[in-house]
């Protein structure tokens, strides 16, 4: 049983540019929720899929995307990056409420 | 809103010494709680949990009860080891649609040899 991947696990971006991050859920888990961690803090919960639907979502703005796709996979997506988006990324797959999370993905927007 | 709220770090042990870090929460209802460890340049790990009033979890030789009359969930250790060093997370699972995680910010554990 494969657990969950994240990719990449490191990015630097620009402010102002775009990015996606990518999720692999663990084996048959249908939902997948995404975590933003900024240093020094807890995370923080951005939104959730369920069967490809979003079903939740925290306080972040609307430029704070996502899909998830029918292998249950999932991409978060930000535009218009801010200096304030530099953070670790965590995504967690979840099948009746127990969570597998990634080991995240460390963007840096510079 | 819910809410977690943990002892602030960091918190710096000798081995063998014996570990607490506190934790309560704020919720309506009664949440599922949760101890989340995290070393250095990983994810989170699911450490141990508790579904109800009075329940233990434990792993590891970590141990938290679930205390209702003082909305705590304490996370201790009987004797630590160098490895244990970590940021430890406590959370809640709120209700509702998406059972969303609320985290505490982490604790810092540093053990010493």
């Amino acid at each position: 049983e494969t657990g969950v991947t994240q990719s990449p696990t490191h990015l630097i971006k620009t402010r102002g540019q775009q990015v996606t991050l990518r999720c692999s859920s663990q084996s048959g888990h249908n939902t997948v929720s995404w975590y933003q961690q900024a240093l020094g803090q807890g995370p923080q919960f951005i939104f959730q899929y369920y069967r490809e639907e979003e079903n939740g979502r925290g306080n972040f703005p609307p430029r704070f995307s996502g899909l998830q796709f029918p292998n249950y996979s999932s991409e978060l997506n930000v535009n218009a990056l801010e200096l304030d988006d530099s953070a670790l990324y965590l995504c967690a797959s979840s099948l009746d409420y127990g969570y597998t999370f990634g080991s995240g993905t460390r963007l840096t927007v510079v | 809103g819910d809410s977690v709220t943990q002892m602030e770090g960091p918190v710096t042990l000798s081995e063998e010494a014996f570990l607490t870090i506190n934790c309560t929460y704020t919720a309506t209802g009664y949440p599922s709680l949760f101890w989340y460890v995290q070393y250095p340049g990983e994810g989170l790990q699911l450490l141990l949990k508790a579904t109800k009033a009075d329940d233990k979890g434990s792993n590891k030789g970590f141990e938290a009860t679930y205390r209702k009359e003082t909305t705590s969930f304490h996370l201790e250790k009987g004797s630590v080891q160098v490895s244990d060093s970590a940021v430890y997370f406590c959370a809640l699972r709120e209700g509702g649609a998406t059972n969303k995680l609320i985290f505490g910010t982490g604790t810092l554990l540093a053990v010493q040899p």
